[in-house]
């Protein structure tokens, strides 16, 4: 089993609608929780951490569920500019940090 | 650096030759990752070094592909007798304290064996 696994999709959404990308880990130890962004061609870069209070940026919402061993990445009223590959980031107890393989999320006019 | 740094940007190698992908991380990063991506692909992890430990070579998919860190800093990755099934993005990154908080990426290194 994969340490972090996610549905590569891709979504396809219109403007405007509500899309949600799940994550599973395998680690019960796992630390720490982020997203990340990669936008076509570019490197990934840091979305949001996701804290087990569950946290808000704007239109995006992060949740933690330690019991079920997954998180979540809420996006509200989807832009052209989400469309993009959503990536589930942990940091393990041994401090490494693993990629999932990402979500790939286009949004449509 | 103000940034993880990858040499070459891109490359274009002949099948069976040996390539040299350069990774500099931000300066006092303690942990570095190589990462593969293939188009239309998500990540695959390669290697990861963390300090002076042994890295964890887990990931490389073949006795063809090699990583070194030298004093803790600079990474090169070798691929030797390249072949064709070995064109992607090859990324770097590197974090801040023993292998967690946010990892920065390098803008890759595109390898192209024709």
């Amino acid at each position: 089993r994969k340490e972090v696994e996610q549905d590569p999709g891709p979504f396809n959404v219109p403007e405007g609608a509500t899309v949600a990308f799940n994550c599973t880990y395998s680690n019960s130890a796992s630390q720490s929780f982020f997203w990340y962004r990669q936008d076509c061609r570019k490197e990934p870069k840091l979305l949001m951490s996701v804290y087990s209070s569950g946290n808000e940026d704007g239109r995006f919402t992060a949740q933690l569920n330690r019991a079920s061993q997954y998180i979540s990445l809420l996006i509200r009223d989807s832009k052209l500019s989400d469309s993009a590959t959503y990536l589930c980031v942990l940091n393990t107890g041994g401090f490494k940090t693993i990629f999932g393989a990402g979500t790939r999320l286009f949004v449509k006019a | 650096g103000a940034g993880v740094s990858q040499s070459p940007s891109n490359k274009v190698t002949e099948k069976g030759k040996d390539v040299e992908l350069r990774c500099d991380p931000i300066s006092g990063h303690t942990a570095l990752y190589w990462y593969r991506q293939s188009l239309g692909q998500g990540l695959e992890f390669l290697i990861y070094f963390q300090g002076n430990s042994a890295p964890d070579k887990s990931g490389l998919p073949s006795d063809r592909f090699s990583a070194e860190r030298t004093g803790g800093s600079v990474s090169t990755l070798t691929i030797q007798r390249t072949q064709q099934e070995d064109s992607a993005v090859y990324l770097c990154a590197s974090t801040p304290v023993r292998g967690g908080g946010e990892a920065f990426f390098g803008q890759g290194t595109r390898l192209t064996v024709v």
